[in-house]
């Protein structure tokens, strides 16, 4: 199975602030990652696929970044509705696996 | 919009069948280009993919989890089910339904809320 590494496992940050969560494949994974978000209470989130496409909905602030085996999941300008937990996943190769997740806080 | 909403005990014996379904409302399941799957989190883990169904009925299931999954789809009701034999303390799990967008990628564009399956006598 493909290992998806992600860091850190958790992050506090201030609005306003740039969030970076980085997610690394044990392999060579093209492209094919996605991110999702994850609020207390709430249905699980896609934000990006295919490593950079943003999906529909989601506020211009997120962008995803990389290919291969790096990958980079960045908050610009981080909201007080970005509180949740984020996590990556590889759609390379079944079975399809994910990262640990990152829990965000504000500072 | 299409939403999923889990159903199903929330507490299943050691040695028996956990049996779950996922009911789709807003949309019909026999939307072509849509996979349907089940996800689980163990507490203090990461989210672990159990496997999915097409409307048609192919499947593909985990390797870690194959011989003891099943999952089906009833396009009659619009829900497709999990069931997961033989179950332990292992399996104590939130476990999510999900849609599998095929596009040139392939990942979840929709998930419902989840619901915590416990194992215990």
């Amino acid at each position: 199975d493909i290992q998806m590494t992600q860091s850190p496992s958790s992050l506090s940050a201030s609005v306003g602030d740039r969030v970076t969560i980085t997610c690394r494949a044990s392999q060579d994974i093209l492209n094919n990652l996605n991110w999702y978000q994850k609020k207390v209470g709430e249905a699980p989130k896609a934000l990006i696929y295919g490593a950079s496409n943003l999906e529909s909905g989601v506020p211009s602030r997120f962008r995803g970044s990389g290919s291969g085996t790096d990958f980079t999941l960045t908050i610009n300008s981080l909201q007080p509705e970005d509180i949740a937990s984020y996590f990556c996943q590889q759609s390379q190769t079944t079975p399809w696996t994910f990262g640990q997740g990152t829990k965000l806080e504000i500072k | 919009q299409v939403q999923l909403q889990e159903s199903g005990p929330g507490l299943v014996k050691p040695s028996q069948t956990l049996s779950l379904t996922c009911n789709v409302s807003g949309g019909s399941i026999s939307s072509g280009g849509y996979y349907w799957s089940w996800i689980r989190h163990h507490p203090g883990k990461g989210l672990e993919w159990i496997g999915y169904i097409y409307n048609s009925g192919t499947t593909y299931y985990s390797p870690s989890l194959k011989s003891r999954v099943s999952i089906s789809v009833d396009t009659s009701k619009n829900q497709f089910s999990l069931n997961l034999s033989s179950v332990t303390a292992a399996d104590t799990a939130v476990y999510y339904c999900a849609r599998v967008r095929r596009l040139i990628y392939w990942y979840f564009d929709l998930w419902g809320r989840g619901t915590l399956v416990t194992v215990s006598s």
